[in-house]
């Protein structure tokens, strides 16, 4: 079946840094890509689509400065989460859009988990 | 914008019960729905996915079935195991998967 990895798995990182995480569908070209967030003991929500080619669509009140989309070719994903603060400490998954599942199905990543110290 | 809610919101019972976890999402232009699984700290695990045109889904103990117009998907867990212990998450798609808050199951041995 159809694979999506994230890297890293799991980070900690100084307040005020940068991170960057990885999205890549392994054996398949995705031209839309998920990035989801998830507190604990809540559910996912959707921070942003990514878009191969252009600007990333974000969701009402994800800060588009902070959370930089790169979706640079069909197979890779990325987000930076910039100046990065304990609140933004959350576990992060993406998803993958197979362009030629006749299912339009989204594969999703194992997540990272991101701790901000 | 789609709304998903998922009821219970928490399930204990003890081992071998059947069980039914409920979806129901407001808006029904989907392409499919999907139920999975997500153990605690891990990434989510797909159980099931069910097409637009589709009924119901089965795959070994679990059963999911769909009724789009109204908006409503259940799944169907058989003679339940301490292993089945997990959040499960009811997500429809349309150009996004919106996903419900899930309902954490705990089976009691």
């Amino acid at each position: 079946g159809a694979v999506v990895s994230q890297h890293p798995s799991r980070v900690i990182c100084k307040s005020g840094t940068s991170v960057k995480i990885e999205c890549r569908s392994l054996d398949f070209q995705a031209t839309t890509m998920f990035w989801y967030r998830q507190f604990p003991k809540q559910s996912l929500m959707l921070m942003a689509t990514s878009n191969e080619g252009s600007k990333a669509t974000y969701e009402q009140g994800v800060e588009k400065d902070k959370f930089l989309i790169n979706h640079a070719s069909l197979t890779l994903s990325t987000l930076t989460v910039t100046s990065a603060h304990p609140e933004d400490s959350s576990f992060y998954i993406c998803s993958a859009r197979d362009i030629d599942s006749a299912t339009d199905t989204q594969y999703f990543g194992p997540g990272t988990r991101l701790t901000v110290l | 914008k789609q709304e998903v809610t998922q009821i219970p919101a928490a399930l204990s019972v003890p081992e071998g019960e059947n069980l039914v976890l409920n979806c129901s999402f407001t808006d029904s232009a989907i392409y499919n729905l999907q139920w999975f699984r997500q153990d605690p700290g891990k990434g989510l695990t797909s159980l099931l996915l069910i097409q637009s045109s589709q009924r119901e889904q089965t795959s070994g103990r679990l059963n999911a079935s769909l009724d789009k117009s109204s908006g409503r998907s259940t799944l169907y867990i058989a003679a339940s195991q301490p292993g089945d212990s997990a959040t499960y998450l009811c997500a429809p798609q349309d150009d996004k998967i919106i996903f419900g808050k899930g309902t954490r199951l705990h089976i009691l041995p």
